[in-house]
């Protein structure tokens, strides 16, 4: 099983729709994850890091499932701007550095 | 904020030269990282340092060297530049443990070597 596995997309969704990605990690040790975005021939951003509980900021969701050992970003109400990759990113084996995902490409349409 | 610059935004390289990528962080980070982004292949860990003079080897170090002289300043050395490194270098810093703090990036180099 490859590390991490995100589904490299595109997603395309209309203005104002919700959309959800996923990424799955396969260290049950891993236990800081985040989300970055990136823009087109632009650098990684931190999004957001992702809370046991699920955290909220914004518009934006992410959630960890440890049971099943994945991670979700949720988006509502889609903006035009959120065209973008998302990059999940976390910790892999003791000793190693993050780890990030292909990412998962985002086209938000008018 | 956390400023992260990259000296070069594009650089062209011949094979066999020697190429020096600069990267300078302003925020008293202890780590500083090298990645390369390639097509297909998403962010590999090229080296990285969580203290001055300190380095350790990431995922793929070979045809790579590092320098850190300061704490604010991270250098990638391509010793001999081949086509293979062709790539986006992106440097990136953080605060903490090394192994799990978020990463900060600058803007990145696109290298081309011909």
């Amino acid at each position: 099983r490859k590390e991490v596995e995100q589904d490299p997309g595109p997603f395309n969704v209309p203005e104002g729709a919700t959309v959800a990605f996923n990424c799955t990690y396969s260290n049950s040790a891993s236990q800081s994850f985040f989300w970055y975005r990136q823009d087109c021939r632009k650098e990684p951003k931190l999004l957001m890091s992702v809370y046991s509980s699920g955290n909220e900021d914004g518009r934006f969701t992410a959630q960890l499932n440890r049971a099943s050992q994945y991670i979700s970003l949720l988006i509502r109400d889609s903006k035009l701007s959120d065209s973008a990759t998302y990059l999940c990113v976390f910790d892999s084996d003791a000793g190693n550095m993050l780890t990030f995902g292909g990412g998962t490409r985002l086209m938000v349409k008018p | 904020d956390v400023k992260v610059t990259q000296s070069s935004r594009y650089l062209v390289k011949r094979t066999g030269e020697k190429v020096f990528l600069e990267c300078v962080q302003d925020m008293d980070h202890e780590n500083m990282f090298w990645y390369r982004q390639d097509p297909g292949l998403g962010l590999r860990l090229i080296y990285f340092s969580y203290d001055v003079k300190m380095k350790e080897k990431g995922d793929i170090p070979e045809g790579y060297s590092v320098s850190r002289e300061k704490k604010e300043r991270f250098s990638l050395i391509l010793e001999s530049a081949s086509t293979n490194q062709t790539s986006m270098y992106l440097c990136a810093s953080s605060l903490g443990d090394p192994y799990n703090s978020p990463l900060h990036f600058g803007n990145g180099t696109r290298l081309t070597v011909t």
